[in-house]
């Protein structure tokens, strides 16, 4: 299986300081089709995951222009520009290239 | 706007098989790939896989010989079986859209393996 790493693990932010997530995936994840099938999903307490990003760097409809994804081949990046109280919670990185598909460990992100 | 919501036992004895389903509105079940995937309470997530309306399945290798994804377009629903569960099994099971980018997710729910 391919295995999703991020880092850090634990991202304590003050309010409007930036803020960034890697993730590394263990092989290259460009499909065969040519797409990236690098996804970010932001899980806040008590709550479902919610898509943000797909295809590293496409942001979903609804998404604030704050979240941000960047990346190739195996190093992908989310970067908040100005992290607000509501982006409190766990992100994950997941691979949809090659079967099964896999999620890194998450990311939690709470404040200062 | 999608929805999703998965129904089915909350609590299911060691050995016995696991059944869930989920119902879709607001999209066309015969467009998309509709996936479940779990995450046991503190852990991380597991992809479990993925069914298309032409009978296409895919199953995670680490569950394939236990699991059955199937649909009833007629209901617009798809559902999960897994057999022979124990306490690893134990996790909030949930239903999405799409397979390779899950765009959209139902709300989850728990299911606990105890007798």
């Amino acid at each position: 299986d391919v295995v999703m790493t991020q880092s850090p693990l634990s991202l304590p932010v003050t309010p409007g300081q930036p803020a960034s997530i890697s993730c590394t995936s263990s092989q290259s994840l460009v499909y065969s089709d040519g797409n990236i099938y690098l996804n970010w999903f932001q899980q806040r307490p008590g709550q479902s995951p919610r898509r943000l990003i797909y295809k590293v760097s496409n942001r979903d409809s609804g998404v604030p222009d704050r979240f941000s994804g960047s990346g190739s081949g195996t190093d992908f990046t989310l970067k908040i520009s100005r992290v607000e109280a509501e982006d409190v919670g766990v992100y994950y990185c997941m691979q949809g290239t090659h079967w099964p598909f896999t999620f890194g460990p998450g990311t939690t992100v709470d404040l200062k | 706007q999608v929805q999703l919501q998965e129904s089915g036992p909350g609590l299911v004895k060691p050995s016995e098989t696991l059944s869930l389903t989920c119902s879709v509105s607001g999209a066309s079940i015969t467009d998309h790939y509709w996936s479940w995937i779990r995450q046991p309470p503190g852990k991380g997530v597991e992809y479990i896989g993925y069914v298309y309306y032409t009978g296409i399945t895919n199953y995670n290798p680490s569950l394939k010989s236990r699991v059955t994804i199937s649909m009833d377009m007629s209901k617009s629903q798809f559902s999960l079986t897994l057999s022979s569960v124990t306490a690893a099994d134990t996790a909030i099971y949930y239903c999405a859209k799409t397979a390779r980018v899950c765009d959209d997710w139902g709300q989850g729910t728990l299911v606990t393996v105890s007798s």
